[in-house]
């Protein structure tokens, strides 16, 4: 079956770091991949996506590539916020004729002034 | 578009009670779900629907029912509760647009059973 395996957090950066969550996955055909963010006391939204191999998704300075070699989807952001403090959900969904997604179990980021 | 709505947004039960967890979403959407948030648990999916007419059983199914009667709504019925079902409630829709199904969150339901 499919799966998605995140880094484990808490991930803690000071204002300004460089941030990059892993996100690799296991999938059967060619999935859609996402990264959703939830804020704290708030349903998740969808951050950015990528729907084939090389597609870069990108959205709020966020940036994550879709590897297929690899199998990874990598979230990235050159200089963070203390407003980017949230929990991040990376997830494949659109393998097999399935409506169901597949989330990782979300990487919990901590940004200090 | 209001999106995905639930209601309550907090609730708390006795053990034994019942309740009905409401989701609405108006974006005429076909697939509708459940999940169960805990910590270090990740999201869980407790049941699902395709369509009007059409639910299944997620990961954890035991202790809740869900029906389908209009695509717009979802309700997730507590038939008798007990503290292991307190946790935070999320609905979520979907639509595949072109192969490609982006999940649309409500903003949860805190639900805590004494």
């Amino acid at each position: 079956g499919n799966s998605v395996t995140q880094m484990e957090g808490p991930v803690t950066l000071s204002e300004e770091a460089f941030l990059t969550i892993n996100c690799t996955y296991t999938a059967t055909g060619y999935p859609s991949l996402f990264w959703y963010v939830q804020y704290p006391g708030e349903g998740l939204q969808l951050l950015l996506k990528a729907t084939k191999a090389d597609d870069k998704g990108s959205n709020k300075g966020f940036e994550a590539t879709y590897r297929k070699e690899t199998t990874s989807f990598h979230l990235e952001k050159g200089s963070v916020q203390v407003s980017d403090s949230a929990v991040y959900f990376c997830a494949l969904s659109g393998t097999g004729g399935s409506y169901i997604p597949t989330f990782g179990r979300g990487t919990s980021l901590i940004v200090h002034p | 578009n209001a999106g995905v709505t639930q209601t309550p947004k907090f609730q708390v039960l006795k053990t034994g009670q019942s309740m009905t967890l409401q989701c609405a979403q108006d974006m005429n959407h076909e697939y509708m779900s459940w999940y169960r948030q805990d910590p270090g648990m990740g999201l869980r999916l407790i049941h699902y629907s395709v369509g009007a007419g059409i639910t299944d059983q997620g990961e954890v199914p035991n202790g809740y029912n869900v029906s389908r009667s209009t695509t717009e709504d979802f309700p997730l019925r507590l038939l008798s509760a007990a503290p292991s079902q307190t946790s935070v409630y999320f609905c979520a829709s979907s639509q595949r647009l072109a192969g490609v199904d982006e999940q649309y969150f409500g903003p949860g339901t805190r639900l805590t059973v004494t």
